[in-house]
C-alpha cells in the first residue's frame, strides 16, 4: 500500500543547514510535496517537485528527488529559528485527479540559537 | 486573502455529547478534505468531498462521525456521541487541482 516514512526529528543550530528526509512507496506519484506547519496553524504548502525532476531549488529550500530510491530531501540553507516546526512529506501516487495526499508524519525542526 | 475558516477554533465537551465543527472552504475550490491530528496518530485523512460528493470516508469511524457539504461553500464533521478518545486538532483543509491543499486552522475538541 502507499507509504510515507520520515524521521520524527532533527535539531540544527541557526545559520547551519537543515536536511529533512522522506522515503516513499508508491512509484506512480506523479508530484511530492514538502508542507510545513507552525506551532497552532495547520499545514502550509511549501514546496513541491514533479516527479520526472530531480532537483528544485527555491531560495533557501532545495528539494532532491531519487525516484530510483523513492527518497525524496528538503535543504534550508542557514537554518533560522523562525524554519523551527514540522515539516510534513506528502505523495499524490495513484489518486488519479482526486487530490488526495498521502503524508508523513512529520518532522519536528527544532533550531537552536 | 483567500483562506479557509473554520468554527470553533476550540471546542470543550464532555463526553457523550455532541459536537459540530464548521469548515468554509476557498471560494471556487472543489475538493474540501477532514483531517485529524493527534501526537499518538499524526494526520489522518477522515473523509473528502469532490464537487460536493463524498469520495472517500473509510477513514471516519461511521458509527459516530458524519461529515456532509450541506452547499459549496461550508463542510460540517459532526461527532454523536463524542469519546475522550476523540480529542484532538481537526483540520479542514480544501483544494482546486490535484495535490496543492490550502488547510484551515483547526479545531481544536477536547472531550472530558
Amino acid at each position: 500500500g502507499e507509504d510515507v516514512e520520515q524521521s520524527l526529528f532533527l535539531s540544527v543550530r541557526e545559520g547551519d543547514s537543515s536536511v529533512i528526509n522522506c522515503t516513499y512507496t508508491d512509484s506512480s506519484s506523479t508530484y511530492l510535496y514538502w508542507y510545513k506547519q507552525e506551532p497552532g496553524a495547520g499545514l502550509q504548502l511549501l514546496t513541491y517537485i514533479f516527479s520526472n525532476m530531480d532537483m528544485k531549488q527555491d531560495q533557501r529550500l532545495t528539494v532532491l528527488l531519487n525516484k530510483k530510491d523513492k527518497h525524496l530531501s528538503l535543504r534550508i540553507a542557514d537554518t533560522q529559528t523562525g524554519d523551527s516546526a514540522i515539516y510534513f512529506c506528502a505523495e499524490n501516487g495513484g489518486s488519479g485527479n482526486t487530490g488526495k495526499l498521502i503524508f508523513g508524519q512529520g518532522t519536528t525542526l527544532q533550531v537552536k540559537p | 486573502d483567500a483562506r479557509v475558516t473554520q468554527t470553533p477554533r476550540h471546542k470543550v465537551t464532555e463526553m457523550g455529547q455532541e459536537v459540530t465543527m464548521r469548515c468554509q472552504p476557498i471560494l471556487g475550490h472543489n475538493t474540501v478534505f477532514w483531517y485529524r491530528q493527534t501526537m499518538m496518530q499524526g494526520l489522518e485523512l477522515l473523509a473528502y468531498f469532490r464537487n460536493r460528493a463524498p469520495l472517500d470516508d473509510s477513514g471516519m469511524p461511521k458509527d459516530r462521525f458524519s461529515a456532509e457539504m450541506p452547499d459549496a461553500t461550508l463542510a460540517t464533521l459532526k461527532i454523536q456521541p463524542s469519546e475522550p478518545r476523540d480529542s484532538a486538532v481537526y483540520f479542514c483543509a480544501s483544494g482546486l487541482r490535484a495535490g496543492e491543499q490550502f488547510f484551515g486552522p483547526g479545531t481544536r475538541l477536547t472531550v472530558l
